[in-house]
Formats: structure tokens, C-alpha cells, sequence
């Protein structure tokens, strides 16, 4: 049983740059949460997404997007990229038929933007 | 406003003894709360959870206690091992589906 899973590992990217960032979610959920760590910070929640749609924000500029597909992947971009969206992405799978609150993360994309 | 606090960024413990890390919040709507360990280079791994309906849930070696009118979880690990080093991080779910983390608790366990 394949867990939460993203890709790419690390990225670097230059200011002014968009980046697409790619997360398949665990088996049977159909949720997925996106969230960015910087250094010495816990994760911030960007947005969830369920049934192809955003269910929740946080907050974060229109600058962060996102999409989910019919097979419950999901994708975050973020355009005009700035020197502070430098984190960790993290993207965490929920839900499914015996629906819980409990988040399964992915090991994250390590995003660099210079 | 920081919603979720973890106040202590580090503690250490010797092996075998009690790891007690806490986690105040101030929101009381707040229905669920979890608690995740990471270790470097790795995402979160989920860890336990509780209901807010609940004041303590077990497993294993892991037993998590809410305390609803002083708005504190407290996770302890008992006995500690050195393989539990790593960040600990409280969460808490509110019904907006929205997932608020506290900003970690680096634990230490000495051999």
C-alpha cells in the first residue's frame, strides 16, 4: 500500500519563476491538504481540496493554486515565485470510505527560490 | 496569532524515563487534536489523536491527555527510547477542515 507520495524532491527555482509541485495521495483517501514549512517553523496550511474542488484556505496570496484530478492527485503552483516562498511543501491525504480526521503526510518537495 | 503553541522548542530525556511534551491552544472550537513526530528529511508521521469529547487517549507507549478548560494536550512517551528523538508537532482540526500546527517540540532521548 503506496503512501502519500510527491515529487519532485527538491527544486530550485528563480525569482519571478512558477513552479508546479505534484502530490499523489494515499491509498482510499480523497483528500488532500497542502501545507509549507519554513525552517524552525511547523506547517502552514495553504488549502484542501475535495472532489476536484478548494474546500478551505489559508492564508495564503492568489498567488498559490491548485488543482485536484479525478484520481484524487493534486497539484500546487505558485506564481511570480519571491525569495520567502523558500520551504518545505508538504502534502497530507485524507478521508476516504471510513473518513477520519487523521493526516497522512508525503516526505515534502524542498523548494528553492534564489 | 499564533493558535496553537508548543513553548518548549527542546527537551531531553534519558532513556527509559517519561517524555512529557505539551501543547497549549486558544481556540475552544477546536474538535480534534493529533500529534505527529518528524524526523529529518522526512514528512510528518502521524503519531495519535484525540477527540475533543475525550480527556486521554492510549496506545502503546503513547498516551495523549486533553485538559479542555486550560485549553492544554500533553503527549507522554513512556519508556522513552532513542529511536523516538525527532520534532514533535501538535495539530488541531477545527470544523472548517482547516489543520492548525504548533511550531514543534525537538525532543532528545539519551542513551
Amino acid at each position: 500500500d503506496a503512501g502519500v507520495t510527491q515529487s519532485p524532491t527538491h527544486l530550485i527555482k528563480t525569482r519571478g519563476q512558477q513552479v508546479t509541485l505534484r502530490c499523489s495521495p494515499k491509498s482510499g483517501h480523497d483528500t488532500v491538504s497542502w501545507y509549507q514549512q519554513a525552517l524552525g517553523q511547523g506547517p502552514q496550511f495553504i488549502f484542501q481540496y475535495y472532489e476536484e474542488e478548494e474546500r478551505q484556505r489559508g492564508n495564503f496570496p492568489d498567488r498559490f493554486s491548485g488543482h485536484q484530478f479525478p484520481n484524487y492527485s493534486s497539484e500546487l503552483n505558485v506564481n511570480a515565485l519571491l525569495l520567502g516562498d523558500s520551504a518545505l511543501y508538504l502534502c497530507a491525504s485524507s478521508g476516504g470510505l471510513y473518513e477520519s480526521y487523521e493526516q497522512y503526510f508525503g516526505p515534502g518537495t524542498r523548494l528553492t527560490v534564489t | 496569532d499564533q493558535q496553537v503553541k508548543q513553548n518548549s522548542p527542546s527537551l531531553s530525556v534519558q532513556e527509559g524515563r517519561i517524555s512529557i511534551l505539551n501543547c497549549d491552544y486558544t481556540n475552544s472550537m477546536f474538535d480534534y487534536f493529533l500529534w505527529y513526530k518528524k524526523y529529518p528529511a522526512e514528512g510528518p508521521t502521524f503519531l495519535i489523536s484525540i477527540s475533543s469529547i475525550k480527556d486521554k487517549n492510549e496506545d502503546g507507549r503513547f498516551t495523549v491527555f486533553l485538559n479542555k478548560s486550560a485549553k492544554h494536550l500533553s503527549l507522554h512517551i513512556v519508556p522513552s527510547q532513542p529511536g523516538d528523538s525527532a520534532v514533535y508537532f501538535c495539530a488541531a482540526h477545527s470544523g472548517t477542515y482547516k489543520y492548525i500546527f504548533g511550531t514543534g517540540t525537538r525532543l532528545k532521548v539519551l542513551a
